[in-house]
């Protein structure tokens, strides 16, 4: 399977602490992004990076990409309780043959911010 | 701007018949991609669609097929559903580009008993 993998599958922290999730994939990627989804209701797009980029910041985010080790990490710095949902990651494979939009998920974590 | 629209948003069906989702894009939006979610595969990639071509598509059995329309709007059929099919569909409409993100529908929830 071509699918990512993410670790932890769940995490649970308080209020104002921060979170961190990572992401590693199997293929060559154009660009790397991470989701929201709250509640098995549609996903949210939080942030993407390109395979060029290293690091990028939006907000309380934090994304870091590691090509050579085809891994990334999310950090949420000062969590809510409103952050509370399931984050995936999902790369843009490197398509040889032609354009491509799709995208391969990660496994996702399920991210519980206690109030 | 109005988001990606899925109908609809629950479906019950029983196993054998087919069904058909709908999805319409954001306005401009050429690209649409169909996913599907359960406990126990993940988000799976069905298939894209672009300018009314399919350009890529998952490792799904032929029950499951696509469509786009002129206007971008896309359907998606299954046909003879099976309890596996239990899941729920998501719909993603991008920008041209290489970079771009995924804006997704609400998805349908699709029960087969």
């Amino acid at each position: 399977s071509q699918q990512g993998e993410e670790d932890p599958q769940a995490l649970s922290i308080q209020e104002g602490e921060n979170a961190t999730m990572n992401c590693s994939y199997k293929t060559s990627i154009n660009n790397l992004q991470w989701y929201r989804q709250n509640s098995g209701r549609g996903l949210v797009h939080l942030i993407l990076i390109r395979s060029n980029e290293r690091e990028k910041h939006s907000g309380r985010l934090r994304v870091t990409l590691d090509t050579s080790k085809k891994s990334s990490s999310l950090l949420i710095t000062a969590s809510r309780a409103a952050d509370t949902a399931s984050y995936f990651c999902a790369t843009a494979p490197m398509n040889y043959g032609g354009a491509t939009n799709k995208l391969i998920f990660g496994t996702g974590t399920l991210l519980a911010v206690q109030p | 701007k109005a988001g990606v629209t899925q109908t609809p948003r629950y479906l019950i069906k029983t196993r054998g018949q087919q069904v058909t989702l709908s999805c319409s894009p954001i306005s401009g939006h050429r690209s649409v991609s169909w996913y599907q979610q359960t406990p126990g595969q993940g988000l799976q990639f069905l298939f894209e669609y672009f300018s009314e071509t399919q350009r890529n598509k998952g490792n799904f059995p032929g029950r499951f097929s696509g469509r786009q329309f002129s206007n971008s709007r896309s359907e998606m059929n299954v046909s003879t559903l099976e309890l596996g099919d239990s899941a729920l569909y998501l719909c993603a409409s991008r920008r041209q580009g290489r970079d771009t993100e995924a804006f997704f529908g609400q998805g349908t929830r699709l029960t087969v008993v």
